[in-house]
């Protein structure tokens, strides 16, 4: 079975300060990872996917296998980042579903 | 980017009644597409994944015949949800596969549909 834990429901952080949004995950084989945003009355979109190893809005996420773990981090905390963001595995095989995690809600206060 | 639209965006209806929610791929092939329900604070728990012109796979305690998926055409997918009740409350979101090479398993979402059974 597949399962993506996000501990913290809600993270409050002051604008410029650094964000991390932790995220576990438990999968037997070799998962892939992604990160969704949902801005205020928006829908769900990608942010990241560890395959790219990309920076997207100065987000980053590194998956560490060892410690199964995907942490969603961004150095100084923007008021626009303000969000819910949830992260979210696709095991192998399955036909491509994702197991989402609770989802963790940013704010970024000024 | 690719766009997924869901209708009606919100919906109320009587105990007892169907209603049919519509998933549309706007502007790309989706040869697969799933619905997820979600409930208030609450993650996206997948429902069914529905393929085109085959039957749909449901996850583990979802009823098939409670929750119908259709899925006719590569860029439509509906659900019905049959013999409403209020526990059948929920907001219902879908999203689609772009069925093209490059598409990196992403899945684009649709705007979700908020169901209220009286």
């Amino acid at each position: 079975a597949q399962r993506v834990t996000q501990p913290e429901k809600l993270l409050s952080v002051f604008k410029g300060a650094p964000v991390e949004l932790k995220c576990n995950y438990s999968y037997s084989g070799s998962p892939e990872l992604f990160w969704y945003v949902q801005y205020s009355r928006q829908r769900l979109q990608l942010l990241l996917r560890h395959i790219s190893r990309e920076s997207i809005k100065g987000f980053t996420a590194d998956l560490n296998k060892g410690e199964t773990s995907f942490h969603l981090k961004k150095p100084f905390a923007q008021e626009e980042d303000s969000a819910m963001y949830y992260c979210a595995l696709k095991g192998q095989g399955g036909g491509n579903k994702l197991t989402f995690g609770t989802g963790t809600q940013l704010k970024v206060e000024l | 980017g690719a766009v997924v639209s869901q209708h009606p965006s919100w919906v109320i209806c009587k105990s007892g009644t169907s209603v049919k929610i519509e998933c549309r791929s706007l502007d790309f092939q989706a040869t697969t597409m799933f619905w997820y329900r979600q409930f208030p604070k609450q993650s996206l728990m997948l429902m069914a994944t529905s393929n085109e012109g085959s039957k749909a796979t449901y996850e583990q305690g979802v009823e098939k015949d409670k929750f119908l998926i259709n899925h006719a055409s590569l860029t439509l997918s509906t659900l019905t949800v049959t013999s409403a009740h209020p526990e059948d409350s929920s907001f219902y979101i879908c999203s689609a596969r772009d069925g093209l090479l490059g598409s990196h398993n992403e899945q684009f979402f649709g705007p979700g549909t908020r169901l209220t059974v009286l």
